[in-house]
């Protein structure tokens, strides 16, 4: 069964801690992204890779990081850096000649 | 960096057909018109895809004029259930460059019974 998974669903971080979010496909895709959504907002890229070993920021992407080590894998780290994590993150991942798709999202709260 | 405007809000009654327009003047030649439909707290999905003329699917219809400076998406009868936010996005999307993608505010549509 094909698809693009993110775990967790929900994710609590104390100040000054380090959280990372996982993003894993099978799709086989090149490409993958890292969006940010916050309420009644559309989604805002944080990061996307187009290739292992590479990856491009985003327009925000102060505060987080990201890997790429593997084709499947894309997992997103939130520092203590960034100041306003609360938020609901989307991963996505493209192949060529093929639209976006969007894993279920990871909803991160500050404790 | 947003290249489309779209309406903020719609509203609709069931069984009505609702059309968003999406204005994009600036749309580049390799670029195609693709709409996402995203409901609360789920990943955006898509919907469908054109570059030009008419485009249509078991869901929607997509109306793009020859001049390619904007675009309608048209959802036929609409329910309850089609009450979500609807992102129009211009890019090469399908094509051979994996790139970015700009996703603007959308369109949020509530279907009242």
């Amino acid at each position: 069964d094909g698809g693009i998974t993110q775990s967790p669903k929900y994710l609590f971080r104390k100040e000054g801690q380090n959280v990372t979010l996982s993003c894993e496909q099978n799709l086989n895709h090149d490409a993958m992204y890292w969006y940010r959504q916050d309420p009644g907002q559309g989604l805002r890229l944080i990061y996307y890779s187009q290739i292992v070993n590479d990856f491009q920021k985003g327009d925000i992407a102060e505060g987080y990081s990201v890997s790429r080590e593997k084709k499947e894998s894309f997992p997103l780290t939130v520092t203590s850096a960034q100041k306003n994590p609360t938020a609901f993150y989307l991963c996505a991942s493209r192949g060529s000649m093929e639209t976006q798709y969007f894993g279920p999202g990871t909803r991160l709260l500050v404790l | 960096l947003a290249k489309t405007t779209q309406p903020i809000s719609m509203d609709s009654y069931e069984g009505q057909e609702v059309n968003i327009t999406c204005s994009h003047n600036n749309i580049a030649t390799n670029d195609y018109i693709t709409w996402y439909q995203q409901f609360p707290s789920q990943g955006p999905r898509f919907i469908i895809q054109g570059y030009k003329t008419k485009v249509t699917n078991e869901v929607a219809s997509l109306f793009i004029p020859a001049d390619r400076k904007s675009s309608t998406l048209s959802l036929p009868r609409v329910s309850l259930s089609d009450t979500a936010v609807y992102y129009c996005l211009v890019g090469d999307d399908r094509g051979s460059t994996l790139g970015r993608l700009y996703f603007g505010r959308g369109t949020q549509l509530t279907v009242w019974p």
